[in-house]
């Protein structure tokens, strides 16, 4: 079964900018989840995507926000983007009707704000 | 204090050792507890999992959970160069099962 795929993998943006980053979650997953990933920060949770409607939402200012479809694959987007936006952004998904959720990530996408 | 600490290390091991894990978290209503392994430059990937106290094994791997003190562990035996890596313990709750919380890591050698 094909894993979590994220695209672009690569992107460089300048500040005031926007982005939109896209993850497709394995077959069958219907729950996608965000993270962002700073040396300083460590992994911090953005939001989570089930059946398109965001079910949980992390601290991260309005200009970050997301969507999902009815494929279950979701886009996540940042508007004016700022100097310390220049992280690794990762997606995740998992099975719904789990209880416990184990969350497979994809491989990321780097964005550099220059 | 964090919701998930870790002991960021770095922790040294020589091959064949046994390499311990540490992970302390502060909502008692955690649920579900994650071991994820992340090699520098790319993501995590998840080696264990564990709902119950007690102990789980898989192969080289064994977690460890004791919920009334708050603290879950991974022990990797025999262990080998190739699990050089960063070590990233991830908790969920019964109330927000779609978000894990992640401690910063621990970053392990394992020296030849």
């Amino acid at each position: 079964k094909a894993g979590v795929t994220q695209t672009p993998r690569y992107l460089i943006k300048t500040r005031g900018q926007q982005v939109t980053l896209s993850c497709s979650p394995i077959s069958g997953h219907r729950s996608v989840s965000w993270y962002q990933q700073t040396p300083g920060q460590g992994l911090q949770f953005l939001f989570e995507y089930f059946s398109e409607t965001q079910r949980n939402k992390g601290n991260f200012p309005g200009r970050f926000s997301g969507r999902q479809f009815s494929n279950s694959r979701s886009e996540m987007n940042v508007s004016t983007l700022e100097l310390g936006d220049s992280a690794l952004y990762l997606c995740a998904s998992s099975l719904e009707g789990q209880v416990f959720y184990e969350q497979y990530f994809g491989p990321g996408t780097r964005l550099t704000v220059t | 204090q964090k919701e998930v600490e870790q002991n960021s290390g770095p922790l040294s091991v020589p091959e064949g050792a046994i390499a311990s894990l540490n992970c302390t978290y502060s909502d008692r209503g955690s649920q579900s507890f994650f071991w994820y392994r992340q090699y520098s430059g790319k993501s995590p990937e998840l080696i264990m999992f564990i709902y119950s106290n007690g102990d789980k094994e898989d192969g080289r791997f064994t977690a460890q959970l004791n919920k009334a003190s708050q603290y879950v562990s991974l022990l990797i035996r025999d262990s080998q160069p190739s699990d050089s890596a960063t070590y990233l313990c991830a908790v969920n709750s019964r109330t927000n099962a779609g978000k894990s919380t992640f401690g910063d890591g621990t970053t392990l050698t394992v020296k030849p």
